[in-house]
This record gives structure tokens, sequence and C-alpha cells, in this order.
């Protein structure tokens, strides 16, 4: 089956700084990849996704890129705020139902 | 509350008893999954449902069961043969297809045995 390595597990920054947090993925087959975000005691919020024919996608201060020779993906966070402190998650989908997630993410934001 | 519910938010367990967790859903979605979130573990797989009548094993269904007999409901029931049950658990259901939705979850319940 599909199996999602993120890295790093905490990462800490200073407010106005980027933050940014890699994933790679075994299955070749994969063709969708979103990016939650969960707050302390929350559920997971979906923030950003890519689908396999697409290289880079932007959504204001997040983006995410998409290596799919190298099979690894990566969430960009610029000009970081203290309300982007929470888990994230990446995940991948092999054209089954069930995503697979990676570990997550602890970004803490330092004002 | 984001079109699924979770219930309750917070349940206790005695030794030897079995719980059952509600998830229902009005998105009309085929497919629901429910996955189990420890400290440091991520979000892992018990179950998931893409019909009704029809549910597969996830990564770690041992000591869960649970039943799809209506499209917005899937509930879980952790029993007694599962030894470590305290966890966070999340529901989730989505649009079935070629991998081109993310899911929906919903707001977990946190399951502690005492």
């Amino acid at each position: 089956g599909e199996n999602v390595e993120q890295h790093p597990s905490t990462l800490s920054v200073q407010e106005g700084d980027s933050a940014v947090i890699k994933c790679t993925y075994s299955d070749s087959a994969s063709n969708y990849f979103p990016w939650y975000k969960q707050e302390l005691g929350k559920r997971p919020q979906l923030i950003i996704d890519i689908r396999s024919n697409v290289g880079e996608k932007k959504d204001q201060r997040i983006a995410v890129t998409l290596n799919k020779t190298a099979k690894h993906f990566s969430l960009h966070i610029t000009e970081t705020q203290p309300e982007d402190s929470a888990v994230y998650f990446c995940a991948a989908k092999a054209g089954s139902y069930q995503l697979t997630f990676g570990k997550g993410t602890k970004l803490s934001v330092i004002p | 509350d984001g079109g699924i519910t979770q219930s309750p938010k917070y349940l206790f367990r005695k030794e030897g008893q079995n719980v059952t967790l509600s998830c229902e859903q009005n998105l009309n979605h085929d497919a629901m999954y429910w996955y189990r979130q420890d400290p440091g573990q991520g979000l892992r797989l018990i179950y998931y449902s893409q019909i009704v009548n029809d549910f597969q094993k996830g990564d770690i269904a041992e000591g869960y069961s649970v039943s799809r007999e209506k499209k917005e409901s899937f509930p879980l029931t952790v029993t007694s043969a599962q030894k470590n049950p305290t966890a966070f658990y999340l529901c989730a259901s989505s649009v079935p297809g070629q991998g081109i939705y993310g899911y929906t979850f919903g707001s977990g319940t946190r399951l502690t045995v005492v």
C-alpha cells in the first residue's frame, strides 16, 4: 500500500518568516495530494490540494509543489502569522478511496 | 457542523465494556471512514465504507467493528478486545472517484478508558 513520510515533525519559525513542510510518497499511481490543518482539539481542515497533472498551486500565502519524478510534495507558508500555528498533515491517494496520511508537523509561529 | 456530526464529544469506557461512537453525515457522500489519532502517530485508518452495506478493514481494524446500514450513518464500536482504546477518533466522508476530492471530517470523539 501507499506510505507517506512527512518532515519535520516539529517546526518553529519567527512571525513573518516562511515555513516549509515536506512529504514523500511511495506509490507512483498516487494522483491526489491534499494538505490539512488541525488546530488543537479540532477537526482537520483541508487547506490546499494538488493533483498529479499540476506542478504547483498557490492560494494567497499558501503554496504546494509536486515533483512526480521524485515522488515528493511540499507545503510552503509565507509571511507566517501566529494563527498559522497548528498541526499540518499531508496525504496521498492512489486511485482508491482512502487517503494515506503523514504523521503530521507541529508548526509553532513565534510572535 | 460541516455536514458531518460525531457524538459524543467525550466518552469514558470502563475496562471490558463495548462502546459505540456515532457518525452521521448529510452531505450525500457515498464513502465514509474512521480514523484513530494518537500523539505523534498521525491519522491511522480503522475501517472504511464505499457504499451502503459494504465496509473494509483499514490498517488497525483489530478490536473495532462497524456497520453501514444507511448512507448517512457509519457507527464505530470499540470492543473489549481493543487493548488500548484511549485516543481521538475522527470520522470522515467523501465523494467517491479517482481521488479528485478530499475528505470532510467530523469534530471527533475523545475516548478515555477509566
